[in-house]
């Protein structure tokens, strides 16, 4: 299987409440990270995985926290949401941050 | 000020135009990217610089690392490259390849 795949596509959100975003990874890939593309900017650096723990993480609170799986798929969790979270979440796969492969995001809204 | 500066912000271009985009870095790199937005969001990769200029099709992409700049070229415009292209740079935040991250440009809208 080819390409990085995201889901769900849209979401929208209570202020407050959790929220669970996934990303399959491009097969042969081990390394993934996750980005937050408010309107009208540039993606901005979340975290990464690599081998299952995090090796990465730009400015974002703790609220925002990541797994990778053995299959190297991922989930971004962020609770406590506010309204300031709705974006574009992009995930991205490489190998050791070679060759990405981005999804087509995911499109949160928080009301 | 950003680590990676684009210019210009927005582009309108006549088809068959030749157009370029800049790209200006702060950071020590060790790689560049320059990616392909649609309307829908999803990104494609289209070129990784780490020296020199790489082509592909009539997308040319170049990169002085002295000078901390690159830009992407596009020989004979046309509607369907339409799009957001963003300059995203790859930089080493500890010896191991693990901490390293991609920082974004703001894109150019074309």
């Amino acid at each position: 299987e080819t390409g990085v795949t995201q889901s769900p596509t849209h979401l929208i959100k209570t202020r407050g409440q959790q929220v669970t975003l996934r990303c399959s990874s491009q097969s042969g890939h081990n390394t993934v990270s996750w980005y937050q593309q408010a309107l009208g900017q540039g993606p901005q650096f979340i975290f990464q995985y690599y081998r299952e723990e995090e090796n990465g993480r730009g400015n974002f609170p703790p609220r925002f926290s990541g797994l990778q799986f053995p299959n190297y798929s991922s989930e971004l969790n962020v609770n406590a949401l506010e309204l300031d979270d709705s974006a574009l979440y992009l995930c991205a796969s490489s190998f050791h941050n070679y060759g990405y492969t981005f999804g087509s995001g995911t499109r949160l809204t928080v009301v | 000020k950003n680590e990676v500066e684009q210019s210009p912000q927005n582009l309108t271009a006549q088809e068959g135009e030749f157009i370029t985009i800049n790209c200006s870095y702060s950071v020590g790199i060790s790689a560049l990217h320059w990616l392909q937005q649609h309307p829908g969001g999803g990104i494609v990769s289209l070129f990784m610089l780490s020296s020199g200029k790489k082509k592909h099709g009539r997308l040319i992409a170049t990169i002085n690392i002295q000078e901390k700049h690159s830009s992407l070229h596009i020989t004979a415009s046309h509607p369907r490259d339409s799009a957001v292209y963003i300059c995203a740079v790859r930089s080493r935040g500890a010896s191991n390849f693990g901490n390293e991250k991609l920082t974004f440009g703001t894109g150019t809208r074309l």
